[in-house]
């Protein structure tokens, strides 16, 4: 049973530049959330899709963006890249049928990006 | 604004040592809470609590929530160098349980 998975691993990317990050879900969850996680902090959340949608969004710029397809993957994309934006990118799914279902979050090994 | 905060910050024992860690919360309609271990890379679930007052027991790992006093501890007994983590705790509101609200984590450091 395949876990979370995110690629690329590591990326390096200059300040202005754009990147786009994937994200395949746990097999069986329908519900992809995305996070950034900084050293030292706790993860922050961006935003959640489930059926195709962005269903909620933190306190993160329009530059952030995401996309889910029918497989339920999802991508994230960050356009004009900043120095601030260097950090951990958590990819987390769950099932989440209608909103309603208290489940806990399995998260992938995360993309670790630099921006110079 | 809701918020967790979990202490202490950071932490060092000794192999077989017991450790206690703490998350309070202020949050409106709480609906859960969950503990994360992140060693490297992904966070990995250990507890989610709904109920105030029962124990969730995982081999020497355990933990209890107190909806009363807006808190939770995580314990550990006889800790083992594999135990080294930033633990991480965090919370779901109730009708809005697409977000989780989390804390900046305790790192444990369990020497041999």
């Amino acid at each position: 049973d395949a876990g979370v998975t995110q690629s690329p691993t590591h990326l390096i990317k200059t300040r202005g530049q754009q990147v786009t990050l994937r994200c395949s879900p746990k097999s069986g969850h329908d519900t992809v959330s995305w996070y950034q996680q900084a050293l030292g902090q706790g993860p922050q959340f961006i935003f959640q899709y489930y059926e195709e949608e962005e269903r909620q969004r933190g306190n993160f710029p329009d530059r952030f963006s995401g996309h889910q397809f029918p497989n339920y993957s999802s991508e994230l994309n960050v356009n004009a890249l900043l120095l601030g934006d260097s950090a951990l990118y958590l990819c987390a799914s769950s099932l989440d049928p209608g909103g309603y279902y208290n489940s806990p979050l399995h998260f992938g090994n995360g993309t670790r990006l630099t921006v110079t | 604004e809701d918020k967790v905060v979990q202490s202490p910050l950071s932490l060092v024992v000794h192999e077989g040592d017991t450790v206690t860690l703490n998350c309070s919360y202020e949050v409106t309609n709480f609906r859960s809470l969950l503990w994360y271990k992140q060693e490297k890379k992904a966070p990995t679930f250990l507890f989610m609590l709904t109920s105030s007052g029962i124990e969730k027991k995982s081999g020497r790992l355990s933990s209890i929530l107190d909806k009363k006093e807006l808190f939770s501890i995580l314990n550990i007994t006889a800790t083992q160098t594999g135990d080294s983590a930033v633990y991480l705790c965090a919370f779901r509101v109730a009708g809005n349980n697409r977000k989780l609200i989390w804390g900046l984590g305790t790192s444990l450091a369990v020497n041999p």
